[in-house]
């Protein structure tokens, strides 16, 4: 009955591995979102799809690509991972594409590199 | 682009006190401001919003208060309780600053201690 869930909760893995993370909602909303929590907790916005097309594209490093089969999922795939990159990724959906309707998270993929 | 301030950083009350949150906006068009509470470890969660045609919202012991024309808006909880231990956040919704969308910027994160 999980609204929005990812997959995987943990992730562990070494500098320069690739990598992938997968969402899915099940409340018929229109848009979906990644974020990243780091370490101080600061959440910030790195992606949004409305209906399969990108709409947010946040100053996020092209080794970041989503993907969105269809508007129920947004996958996340890394490439040549980073120290840097170790934090708390977050899945999110909402209704519509103007971002005035509540956003509902995803329980999150906590991503250690080594 | 939109620039969210959050204060105080941490607060600690006691059980039974009142608890207030503070944030400020410079995106003039900004008209949503949800307030999300996340627990140790777990996700965020959306506990209460306002839209910019409304100036107060309740809902039992939270509410929220905003003021457009000094660009800030509050959080306030009453009667708190152990359980109401987290982070806050809060958010406003403004145009992404690099594409067609609308984002949501979010404050920094007020971490919440009640004592018993």
């Amino acid at each position: 009955d999980t609204a929005v869930s990812q997959t995987p909760k943990y992730l562990v893995t070494q500098m320069g591995n690739d990598k992938s993370i997968k969402c899915e909602q099940n409340l018929g909303h229109d848009t979906m979102y990644w974020y990243k929590q780091d370490s101080k907790k600061f959440l910030k916005i790195m992606f949004s799809y409305n209906n399969k097309e990108l709409i947010i594209n946040e100053t996020v490093p092209n080794r970041f690509s989503p993907k969105s089969p269809d508007k129920a999922h947004l996958n996340l795939h890394i490439n040549s991972l980073e120290l840097g990159d170790s934090a708390v990724y977050f899945c999110a959906s909402s209704q519509g594409s103007f971002g005035n309707q509540p956003q509902h998270f995803g329980d999150g993929t906590r991503l250690s590199i080594l | 682009g939109e620039n969210v301030e959050q204060h105080p950083s941490t607060l600690s009350v006691q059980e039974g006190d009142s608890a207030v949150i503070k944030c400020t906006y410079s995106d003039s068009a900004s008209n949503y401001f949800p307030w999300y509470k996340q627990e140790l470890g777990k996700r965020p969660q959306l506990i209460i919003d306002i839209r910019s045609n409304v100036g107060e919202k309740k809902d039992q012991r939270i509410a929220v208060t905003l003021n457009k024309t000094a660009k800030h808006f509050s959080l306030h909880i009453t009667e708190t309780q152990p359980e109401d231990s987290a982070v806050y956040f809060c958010a406003a919704r403004s145009h992404s600053n690099s594409n067609s969308g609308y984002a949501l910027n979010f404050g920094k994160g007020t971490s919440l201690l009640v004592t018993p």
